[in-house]
């Protein structure tokens, strides 16, 4: 089993609508959380951090972790095509990037 | 604006040839990162420093050594490319205390014929 599972998607949706990322884990001890965006041709860029369980809030997107699930999500409110993207989760039990474990990544076509 | 520098976009490469990737950052990043990145297979860490002079093997060195003389510069090296060293690799920076917050480049795309 996969420390960390990611739908690969794809997953295409119109202009405006809610989406939703999501990847579960088997690592009871993973309490950091990540969401990377990666554009086409581009390396990924850190678009949200969340330490232990809750939800952060940045703008349109909110990263939520359920640790009682092992489960965790990105939100996309109001969606625009430059989100289209590959969307990476990444986890770790402790930090030190050497540790982190990534998803495989969602790819994401929002349509104008 | 935080840059991370890949010295190429494309390679191709011969099976046998020796290929070093050139990766820069302008950050006064501690730690620097090498990875390869494969369909259906995500992020792999290959090698890793903390500090100039210094290395620690990732999730999968085998074919790989990598070399760090400046704090800004870190190099991956291919000391025989194989076919199977296709792929896209990722160079990534942090700061010390912010290891998991990575800045990365914009990738090399090797292809070994």
């Amino acid at each position: 089993q996969k420390e960390v599972e990611q739908d690969p998607g794809p997953l295409s949706v119109p202009e405006g609508a809610i989406v939703s990322l999501n990847c579960t884990y088997s690592n009871s001890a993973f309490q950091y959380f990540m969401w990377y965006r990666q554009y086409s041709r581009k390396g990924p860029e850190l678009l949200m951090y969340t330490y232990s369980s809750g939800n952060k809030e940045d703008g349109r997107f909110t990263a939520q972790v359920d640790k009682s699930s092992k489960y965790i999500s990105l939100f996309i409110r109001d969606s625009q095509p430059s989100d289209s993207a590959t969307y990476l989760c990444a986890m770790s039990a402790q930090t030190g990037a050497n540790n982190l474990f990534f998803g495989t990544g969602t790819r994401l076509t929002v349509i104008p | 604006d935080v840059k991370v520098t890949q010295s190429s976009r494309y390679l191709v490469k011969r099976t046998g040839e020796k290929v070093f990737l050139e990766c820069v950052q302008d950050m006064d990043h501690e730690n620097m990162f090498w990875y390869r990145q494969d369909p259906g297979l995500g992020l792999r860490l290959i090698y890793f420093s903390y500090d100039v002079k210094m290395k620690e093997k990732g999730d999968i060195p085998e074919g790989y050594s990598v070399s760090r003389e400046k704090k800004e510069r870190f190099s991956l090296i291919l000391e025989s490319a194989s076919t199977n060293q296709t792929s896209m690799y990722l160079c990534a920076s942090s700061f010390r205390g912010s290891d998991e917050k990575l800045f990365f480049g914009s990738g090399t795309q090797l292809s070994v014929l």
